[in-house]
């Protein structure tokens, strides 16, 4: 299958302070990319969907200035969380697809996730 | 919104036993995906159904997407150890479109040697 790295593997942060997470397909081009969000024991839950060189679109809830997503090529998507608070620790993971090959059912990969630890 | 309900949430089995979980929905889709995901990794997919009806094996797993569209289930025969893991069933109703991946809430499997 093809390979979605996301960087860092873990983050521990302080208070107040933001963090970037980056998602890169490295041997594909991405036209679509999803940042999910999971708490242990728990299911993904979807958080926004990136089209490159358009904005996300954040599911209900999901506060857009919080979490903010950039998609700026086609082969790198990054997640900014700022001012992160404790609330915000979570495993977040980033999937990638090429919608542009049509007529074939193409699969998300996903990334290895990034553990953050707000302190 | 849709949603996706997962069966059992955890099942302890001895090695070499078969292995068998299952996702319904509450409305349809035209695609199913089955993922594993070991602790503190993304979750790598196992199996990937299209048409309704269709039954895909890849090695010892083996899984089929009920005719009603509305379920699927996952089949691991004669487990062994690395099978541990929690799997996901994942459901989109417009895959080639963009569609949303819906995610059930997983089934942990643990292995006894």
């Amino acid at each position: 299958g093809a390979v979605v790295s996301q960087h860092p593997s873990r983050v521990i942060c302080k208070s107040g302070t933001s963090v970037k997470i980056e998602c890169r397909s490295l041997d594909f081009q991405a036209t679509t990319m999803f940042w999910y969000r999971q708490f242990p024991k728990q299911s993904l839950m979807l958080m926004a969907t990136s089209n490159e060189g358009s904005k996300a679109t954040y599911e209900q809830g999901v506060e857009k200035d919080k979490f903010l997503i950039n998609h700026a090529s086609l082969t790198l998507s990054t997640l900014t969380v700022t001012s992160a608070h404790p609330e915000d620790s979570s495993f977040y993971i980033c999937s990638a697809r090429d919608f542009r090959r049509t007529g074939v059912n193409t699969e998300a990969f996903f990334g290895q996730g990034t553990r953050l630890t707000v302190v | 919104g849709q949603q996706l309900n997962q069966s059992p949430q955890s099942m302890f089995i001895q090695e070499g036993e078969d292995v068998s979980m299952n996702c319904t929905s509450s409305s349809i889709f035209n695609t199913w995906l089955w993922y594993k995901q070991d602790p503190g990794e993304g979750p790598v997919l196992l199996i990937a159904l299209y048409k309704a009806g269709e039954l895909t094996s890849n090695g010892r797993l083996t899984a089929q997407f009920g005719i009603t569209r509305k379920d699927s289930f996952l089949n691991i025969s004669a487990s062994i150890p690395s099978d541990v893991g929690i799997y996901f069933c994942a459901g989109c109703e417009f895959y080639n479109q963009g569609g949303k991946l819906i995610f059930g809430q997983g089934t942990e499997l643990s292995v006894k040697p």
